[in-house]
C-alpha cells in the first residue's frame, strides 16, 4: 500500500534554479493538496485541485505553479526559488471535500 | 479570517500522565475538526468530530467537540513514548480544505 508518494524527500537549491516536486497518489482520489510546514506555523496550503485538469490556489500561492494532468498526479513548481521558500512540503489527497487527507512523507527543500 | 488556535504549543509529560490538548477556531462556517498525529514525517489521521458531545475513542486517545463555545481536546490517558509527536488540528469551514492550527509538540519520558 504506497498511499501518497513524494519525490525527492530531500533537496537543496541554489537561489533562481526552479524544480519540480512530484507526488502520486494510488488511491483513487479526486482532491490533492500541496502544503508548505514551516516551524510554528503548522500547514499552509499552496494549491489544490478538486479532479484532474483543475487547480485552484491556496493560502500561500505566490512564487509557485501546479498541474493535474493525471489524476494520480499533482506536481509543485517553483520557478525561481528564493530563500523564503525553504521548508518542508506536504502532499496529501482525499477523496472529496471535507473528508480526512492522507499524506506523503514530505520533501525537505533548502534554498541557499 | 479563519483562524485555529492550539495549546499548549510545546508540552513534556513522564510516561504514566495524562495530558488534555486544547484546539480552539474561529470559522465562518464550520463543518467538523480534525486530529491529526505527526510523529517524523507524514501526518496520520486521528478522529474526526462533527457533532458536539460525543466522545470520539481510539484506545488511549479521546476527544470531543464544543461547537457552542467552539473548541475541542484531545486527551491521552497513561501515555507512552511512542506518544511523542505533534499533534495537528485542522477545521473544515465547508471550503475545499482544511485550516489547520501550529501544533501541539508532545515529549513522553520514560
Amino acid at each position: 500500500n504506497a498511499g501518497v508518494t513524494q519525490t525527492p524527500k530531500f533537496r537543496v537549491l541554489k537561489t533562481g534554479q526552479s524544480m519540480t516536486l512530484l507526488c502520486a497518489q494510488d488511491m483513487n482520489h479526486e482532491y490533492m493538496y500541496w502544503y508548505r510546514q514551516d516551524p510554528g506555523m503548522g500547514l499552509r496550503l499552496i494549491h489544490y485541485s478538486v479532479g484532474e485538469g483543475t487547480t485552484a490556489k491556496g493560502e500561500v500561492p505566490d512564487g509557485y505553479n501546479v498541474s493535474r494532468l493525471k489524476k494520480q498526479n499533482f506536481l509543485l513548481g517553483l520557478e525561481s526559488a528564493a530563500p523564503s521558500q525553504t521548508s518542508v512540503y506536504f502532499c496529501a489527497s482525499s477523496p472529496g471535500a471535507g473528508q480526512p487527507q492522507h499524506f506523503g512523507d514530505g520533501t525537505r527543500l533548502s534554498i541557499l | 479570517e479563519d483562524k485555529v488556535v492550539q495549546s499548549p504549543l510545546s508540552l513534556v509529560v513522564h510516561e504514566g500522565d495524562t495530558v488534555t490538548l486544547n484546539c480552539s477556531y474561529e470559522v465562518t462556517n464550520f463543518r467538523s475538526l480534525l486530529w491529526y498525529k505527526q510523529e517524523k514525517k507524514a501526518p496520520t489521521f486521528l478522529f474526526m468530530l462533527t457533532s458536539s458531545g460525543i466522545e470520539k475513542k481510539s484506545g488511549r486517545l479521546s476527544s470531543i467537540l464544543d461547537k457552542k463555545e467552539l473548541f475541542s481536546i484531545l486527551n491521552i490517558t497513561a501515555t507512552q513514548t511512542g506518544d511523542s509527536a505533534v499533534y495537528l488540528c485542522a477545521v473544515d469551514n465547508y471550503g475545499q480544505n482544511f485550516v489547520f492550527g501550529p501544533g501541539t509538540r508532545l515529549s513522553v519520558l520514560p
